[in-house]
């Protein structure tokens, strides 16, 4: 079974850029989670998707933004890209059997804004 | 609102001693907390995780962590270290069991031969 898949798995941007990063998660599972895994920061929420609705939002500007799709595949877009955007972007899915708490995780797409 | 401090940013161990990585929460409800490990060059995965019931929670790899309310505290131990466990350790915790997540800024552990 193919666990959540990121692409690109690098992406180098210039300020002021848009930057769209993309997600399939696990077969079956119908929730995807975005974070932010910035040096020294440890992972900030972004964003919270399930069946196709944004169901919570984390303390980041309206430049920061995405959807889901009917395949529950994901899409985050970052708008007017600044410096201290440079982080890794990670994806999770779960399984939408009752809240357990274990998120699946890709590896991760590395945005860098020069 | 909910947040989790993991005070040692790094902590370096030798092969086959005992470690413990510390996690305190913040939280005004009932919480759920869990470890996650990301091992080199990998992603996050689930280490272990209590939601209810017996305080003392296990891995299958021998780590454990015990829920702890009086000092909100959860913190993780091993008896004894391998040279596999080079990684980075994430706590978290889900407040009043609401699907969101808020992890601490993570711990470097490195194994010392």
């Amino acid at each position: 079974e193919a666990g959540v898949t990121q692409s690109p798995t690098h992406l180098i941007k210039t300020r002021g850029q848009q930057a769209t990063l993309r997600c399939s998660p696990i077969s079956g599972h119908t929730s995807v989670y975005w974070y932010q895994q910035a040096l020294g920061l440890g992972l900030q929420f972004l964003l919270w998707y399930d069946e196709g609705e944004e169901r919570n939002r984390g303390n980041f500007p309206p430049r920061f933004s995405g959807r889901q799709f009917p395949n529950y595949s994901s899409e985050l877009n970052v708008n007017a890209l600044e410096l201290e955007d440079s982080a890794l972007y990670l994806c999770a899915s779960n399984g939408g059997q009752g809240w357990t708490g274990e998120l699946f995780f890709g590896e991760g797409s590395r945005l860098t804004v020069l | 609102a909910q947040s989790v401090t993991q005070l040692d940013s790094q902590v370096p161990v030798f092969e086959e001693a005992p470690v413990e990585l510390r996690c305190n929460y913040s939280s005004s409800v009932s919480v759920y907390l869990f470890w996650y490990v990301q091992y080199p060059n990998q992603g996050l995965q689930l280490l272990l995780k209590y939601l209810s019931g017996s305080t003392l929670v296990e891995s299958i790899n021998g780590f454990e962590a015990e829920f702890n309310k009086s000092q909100t505290s959860f913190h993780l131990r091993k008896p004894s270290v391998h040279i596999s466990d080079t990684a980075e350790y994430f706590c978290a915790v889900s407040e009043g069991g609401n699907e969101k997540l808020t992890f601490g800024t993570g711990t470097r552990l490195t194994i010392i031969p």
